[in-house]
C-alpha cells in the first residue's frame, strides 16, 4: 500500500545551520506531495506542497522537490531558526481519494 | 473563519465511560478527516468522511470506536467503552476535497485513567 517514510529524530541543530529532513513514499499513481508541521500544542499547518513530479514548494525559506526518480520529497532550509523548532511530517495525497498518508514526523529542535 | 474547531480540548475520563468528541469543520469544506496521534505509533488516519458518507473506515481500531456525521458543519467520534490506551490526541481536519490542504483542528488530548 501507500507509505511514506521518514527520517528519525530528533534533528538538533544551531541556528543558522542549514537542514535537510529526508523523506521518502511509496505510492501507485501519482501522488500529491506535502510537509506540514506542526508546533507545540498545536494541530498540523501546511508548509508546502508539490502536486506533480519536478515540482518545487517552497514557504518561508523551506523547500522541497518532487523526485519522481528517486520517490523523495526532501525538505530543506538554508539557515534554520529556533522559532522552526516543531515536528514535521511529509505525507501524500493519492488522486483517488481525499486522505493524506503521515509519515511518523520528525522533532526539529534549534538551539541559539 | 475560525478555523476547525474542536471540543473538548482536554478530557480525562476513567476506564469504561463514554467519550465523545467533537468537530465542526470550516463552513464549504466537504471532507473530514479524524486522526489520532500518539507518540509510540505517529498520526493514524482514523476515519474520513466526504459529503457527510463515511469514505473510508478502515483505520478505526475496533468497534468500541464510532463516528458519525449528522451534516456538513458538524461531527463526532465515540469511544464507548473507553480504554486507558485509547489515551492520545485526535485531531480533526477539513478540506476542500481531493488533492487540496488539510485544515486542522487543535486537537482533543483524552486521558483516560
Amino acid at each position: 500500500g501507500d507509505s511514506v517514510t521518514q527520517m528519525e529524530g530528533p534533528v538538533t541543530l544551531s541556528e543558522e545551520a542549514f537542514l535537510t529532513i529526508n523523506c521518502t513514499y511509496t505510492a501507485t499513481g501519482y501522488p500529491s506531495l506535502f510537509w506540514y508541521v506542526q508546533y507545540p500544542g498545536e494541530g498540523l499547518q501546511l508548509l508546502l506542497k508539490a502536486t506533480k513530479a519536478d515540482d518545487k514548494g517552497s514557504n518561508k525559506g523551506f523547500e522541497a522537490t518532487y523526485r519522481k526518480e528517486t520517490t523523495s520529497f526532501h525538505l530543506e532550509k538554508g539557515s534554520v531558526q529556533v522559532s522552526d523548532s516543531a515536528v514535521y511530517f511529509c505525507a501524500l495525497g493519492t488522486s483517488n481519494t481525499g486522505k493524506l498518508i503521515f509519515g511518523q514526523g520528525t522533532t526539529l529542535q534549534v538551539k541559539p | 473563519d475560525a478555523g476547525v474547531i474542536q471540543s473538548p480540548r482536554h478530557e480525562v475520563t476513567e476506564m469504561g465511560q463514554e467519550v465523545t468528541l467533537r468537530c465542526k469543520p470550516i463552513s464549504g469544506h466537504n471532507s473530514l478527516f479524524w486522526y489520532r496521534q500518539t507518540m509510540m505509533r505517529g498520526l493514524e488516519l482514523l476515519i474520513y468522511f466526504n459529503n457527510n458518507v463515511p469514505i473510508d473506515d478502515s483505520g478505526m481500531p475496533e468497534d468500541r470506536f464510532s463516528a458519525k456525521m449528522p451534516n456538513a458543519s458538524f461531527s463526532t467520534l465515540k469511544i464507548q467503552p473507553s480504554e486507558p490506551r485509547d489515551s492520545a490526541v485526535y485531531f480533526c481536519a477539513s478540506s476542500l476535497g481531493v488533492r487540496e490542504k488539510l485544515f486542522f483542528g487543535s486537537g482533543t488530548q483524552l486521558s483516560v485513567l
